[in-house]
Parts: C-alpha cells; sequence; structure tokens
C-alpha cells in the first residue's frame, strides 16, 4: 500500500519570496506522482504530475516539482509566490501495475496550507 | 462552467434525514469517483466506479450507498447519517485508472446536525 507524508501543514510566506512544500511517500511498488492545488470553497485541481522520464516537471503558474526516487520525495517548488497562491496544496500517488486492489487510485497526503503575505 | 458538477453545493440535513448528492462530468470520462475531505485528514477514497460498474468500496458503512446510472452521473444517497460524516464531499472523473488527471467538481459542504 502508497501512503504519502506532508510534512508542513501549514507554510506561511512572504509574497515574491521563494517556497518549497514538501511531500515525501512509501510504496513498495512504482508510482505515479501528483501535486493538486485547492483553492477556498473549490475542488482540486491538477498542478503537474510525474509518470516518467525527466524528474523536473513543470506544471502551471510558474510551479515545478522534482522526483527523487532515492529519497522517495516529490517536493514542490515556486521561486517566486504570488497572494493568488494562497491555497492548499496535496501530494498524491498512484501504483502503475497490476497488483491487485488499489490500482491507479489516487492517495492523497493531509495537505499544506499555503499562506501568501504581502 | 467546470467538467465536473456538483449539485448541492452545500447541504443541511438531521440525522434521520434522507438526501442525495449528485455528480455529473462533461468530459466524456469512464471513471467516477467519491472522496471524503475531512478537516485535518487526508482526502479519504470512497467508491470508485469504472465503466459504471463499483470497482472499489472502501470499507464505507451502509449509510452511504452509490449509484452510478450512467457514465456521466454520480450520486450518493444518504441515510440515517452521524454528526462524523459532516465533510466536503468531492466527485471526480477520469479517462480510465491509472497515471491519469482526475477532475475534481468543486464539492458538496454536507453538516450533520
Amino acid at each position: 500500500a502508497q501512503s504519502v507524508t506532508q510534512l508542513d501543514s501549514q507554510v506561511p510566506v512572504f509574497e515574491e519570496a521563494p517556497v518549497e512544500l514538501r511531500c515525501n511517500y512509501s510504496s513498495s511498488v512504482s508510482v505515479y506522482l501528483f501535486w493538486y492545488v485547492q483553492y477556498p470553497n473549490q475542488g482540486l485541481q491538477l498542478l503537474l504530475k510525474y509518470l516518467s522520464g525527466s524528474t523536473l516537471v513543470k506544471g502551471i503558474n510558474g510551479f515545478e516539482a522534482e522526483f527523487n526516487k532515492s529519497q522517495t520525495s516529490f517536493h514542490l517548488r515556486k521561486p517566486s509566490v504570488h497572494i493568488s497562491d494562497t491555497a492548499e496544496y496535496f501530494c498524491a500517488v498512484s501504483d502503475r501495475g497490476n497488483y491487485g486492489g488499489s490500482q491507479g487510485n489516487l492517495i492523497f497526503g493531509k495537505g499544506t496550507k499555503l499562506s501568501v503575505k504581502p | 462552467e467546470t467538467g465536473v458538477t456538483q449539485t448541492p453545493r452545500h447541504l443541511v440535513m438531521g440525522m434521520t434525514n434522507k438526501k442525495s448528492l449528485k455528480c455529473e462530468q462533461h468530459l466524456g470520462h469512464n471513471a467516477m469517483y467519491w472522496y471524503k475531505q475531512s478537516a485535518k485528514k487526508p482526502l479519504e477514497l470512497m467508491f470508485v466506479y469504472s465503466l459504471e460498474e463499483r470497482v472499489e468500496n472502501n470499507s464505507v458503512p451502509s449509510r452511504f450507498s452509490p449509484e452510478c446510472p450512467n457514465s456521466s452521473h454520480l450520486f450518493l444517497h444518504l441515510h440515517t447519517l452521524q454528526p462524523e460524516d459532516s465533510a466536503l464531499y468531492l466527485c471526480a472523473s477520469s479517462q480510465g485508472r491509472m497515471n491519469t488527471e482526475a477532475f475534481f467538481g468543486q464539492g458538496t459542504r454536507l453538516t450533520v446536525v
């Protein structure tokens, strides 16, 4: 079974500062990795995903994430945040193959609330 | 308009009531999901429908009953709920299940009184 740990429940940061939101996962099989964002009173929207290939993945709104297999991490970064980036960010993992049980279902972390201050 | 629409957006119900949540997707997807989002807990996958058949039921109490009449519609029927069932219920859809992006609705905020 997979699991996802988001180490920080809240991250306050000033506008135009860089930010990193941490995500670690555990899995006995190969996985796909995702970051979703949830704005207040909204559903979840995909920011980016890692399926294969380059370990550095670029997403929407200037976000990027790097897959590190040895550290089982998939941290999300943005070099300069805006007030509009204030939201909750969710890391998610799904398994790749026919291992029975939850094939391809997204397993989410608890989320990190990013608060961007002027 | 979002590709996945949920109604109602807010629902308050008593423990003896029966209500239903509705989800409709306009994306031509063949898999649909119900998730429960509670404060300070990870999103919990409740049910998965693939090609209109329920393929997963993750130990959800029987007071929650899903229905998928066709590939575009998904319902969650609620009866005799408990206050701890108060949460945001999110519907999602995807084309296939592995390595694909899931599209989420805006959710239904359910309060059980």
